[in-house]
């Protein structure tokens, strides 16, 4: 159990182009899902969390018109990059924490969108 | 704000255990995780621990607690090619909070 998915696993854009990630708990309702950025040889960088029906939390510095998420159910959100540049390329990773709080609150996380921008 | 350290690096033979240590400075940390991330994958939740315990094992895995010195370590036992990874640890006040995550151990096994 506990499984979360993404989608697309991997995108090339152009530059100024949107891109939208798909992040859904397949076994499991989540009240709470997460999206984390990650640098090559690095730790996870969290951007924003987002509850299932209202507006996300940014984390500081993270720009909310830049990374639109939208949490419209308890099993899918989605991070879309509006405009997107080169330097917003990275590995997004996101996360769901099921409504049971089980093992801990911990969060499960899904495989990983790898987005470069040319 | 709180912070997570972790060893950058750690290499041991297969066969071996394997010790990954994690400190942290959040006294109020209630949760503490251990992930382990294979190479262009996401997060794999390895196990847990309540700050309330000292210990937990799961097979090849052995958690360490020292609430005192806020330390937690990850043993593996008769450690496997397919364990090489990047582990990390995280710490959560509560199981409704963010997690904060350490900076990752890569873990290499020699044959």
């Amino acid at each position: 159990g506990a499984v979360v998915s993404q989608h697309p696993s991997r995108v090339i854009c152009k530059s100024g182009t949107s891109v939208k990630i798909e992040c859904r708990s397949l076994d499991f309702q989540a009240t709470t899902m997460f999206w984390y950025r990650q640098f090559p040889k690095q730790s996870l960088m969290l951007m924003a969390t987002s509850n299932e029906g209202s507006k996300a939390t940014y984390e500081q510095g993270v720009e909310k018109d830049k990374f639109l998420i939208n949490h419209a159910s308890l099993t899918l959100s989605t991070l879309t990059v509006t405009s997107a540049h080169p330097e917003d390329s990275s590995f997004y990773i996101c996360s769901a924490r099921g409504v049971s709080a089980r093992e801990g609150g911990a969060q499960y996380f899904g495989p990983g969108t790898r987005l470069l921008v040319l | 704000g709180e912070d997570v350290e972790q060893s950058l690096f750690l290499s041991v033979r297969e066969g071996d255990s394997s010790v990954i240590n994690c400190t942290y400075t959040d006294s109020s940390s209630t949760y503490l995780y251990w992930y382990k991330q294979e190479p262009g994958a996401g997060l794999q939740l390895l196990t847990y621990i309540f700050s309330n315990m000292d210990m937990k094992q799961d097979q090849r895995l052995t958690v360490l607690l020292n609430k005192k010195d806020k330390h937690l370590s990850l043993r593996i036992a008769d450690t496997q090619t397919g364990d090489s990874a990047i582990y990390f640890c995280a710490e959560s006040t509560g199981t409704a909070s963010k997690l904060t995550f350490g900076t990752g151990t890569r873990l290499q096994v020699t044959l």
